[in-house]
């Protein structure tokens, strides 16, 4: 079983629209957990993390962690067509040793 | 400006062929991490450093080898012993280690023929 999965997608929404993006997590140690961005054919670039169950906000950006059901999700609200990437989602396993366990991505096209 | 550097971009060996890919960051993190992503999979972890002078393998560290002999530099060496080495190699840094946030280099495009 894989530490952290992700839909594949690809997930494809319509300019404005709300794009909804879930992830799952196998280690109930696990602590804290982060979305990220990236571009065909650019590194990752980090848009959100999240330590406490419920909802964090950043302008369009929600990022939403249930440890009870273990999951973690991404909102993007009135979403651009410049927001088109594969949003990668990682997490710890609430060990000291820090290192993330990565989703394979999910592929998001906002199409105008 | 702060932040992880990369070099060179692009990268082509021949098969055989050792060759050391340079990480470099000036943020002051204790934590350095290389990973590698192939076409259409996530980010798999070659070799993390939480201090100076110690590394441990990640779950890809055959053929890979690494060096953290100061807090600003991890380069990865990858080998002839490396069976598929044509990847994106990514190196990251975190403030230290324990659940902080990774930042990311731009990465090195590797191809070997």
């Amino acid at each position: 079983q894989k530490e952290v999965e992700q839909n594949s997608g690809p997930l494809s929404v319509p300019e404005g629209a709300i794009a909804s993006l879930n992830c799952t997590y196998s280690d109930r140690g696990s602590q804290s957990f982060f979305w990220y961005r990236q571009y065909s054919g650019k590194s990752p670039e980090l848009i959100m993390f999240i330590y406490s169950n419920g909802d964090k906000e950043d302008g369009r950006f929600t990022a939403q962690l249930n440890k009870a059901s273990q999951y973690v999700s991404l909102l993007i609200r009135d979403s651009q067509p410049s927001d088109s990437a594969t949003y990668l989602c990682a997490g710890d396993r609430g060990s000291t040793l820090g290192r993330l366990y990565f989703g394979r991505g999910t592929q998001l096209t906002v199409w105008p | 400006d702060g932040g992880i550097t990369q070099s060179p971009k692009y990268l082509f060996r021949k098969e055989g062929q050792n060759v050391t890919l340079s990480c470099e960051q000036n943020l002051n993190h204790d934590a350095m991490y290389w990973y590698r992503q192939d076409p259409g999979q996530g980010l798999r972890l070659i070799y993390y450093s939480q201090i100076v002078n110690d590394f441990q393998k990640g779950d890809i560290a055959e053929g890979y080898s690494v060096s953290r002999e100061k807090k600003e530099s991890f380069p990865l060496t990858v080998t002839s012993a490396q069976k598929n080495p044509t990847a994106f190699y990514l190196c990251a840094s975190s403030i230290r280690t324990g659940g902080s946030e990774q930042y990311f280099g731009p990465g090195t495009r590797l191809t070997v023929t």
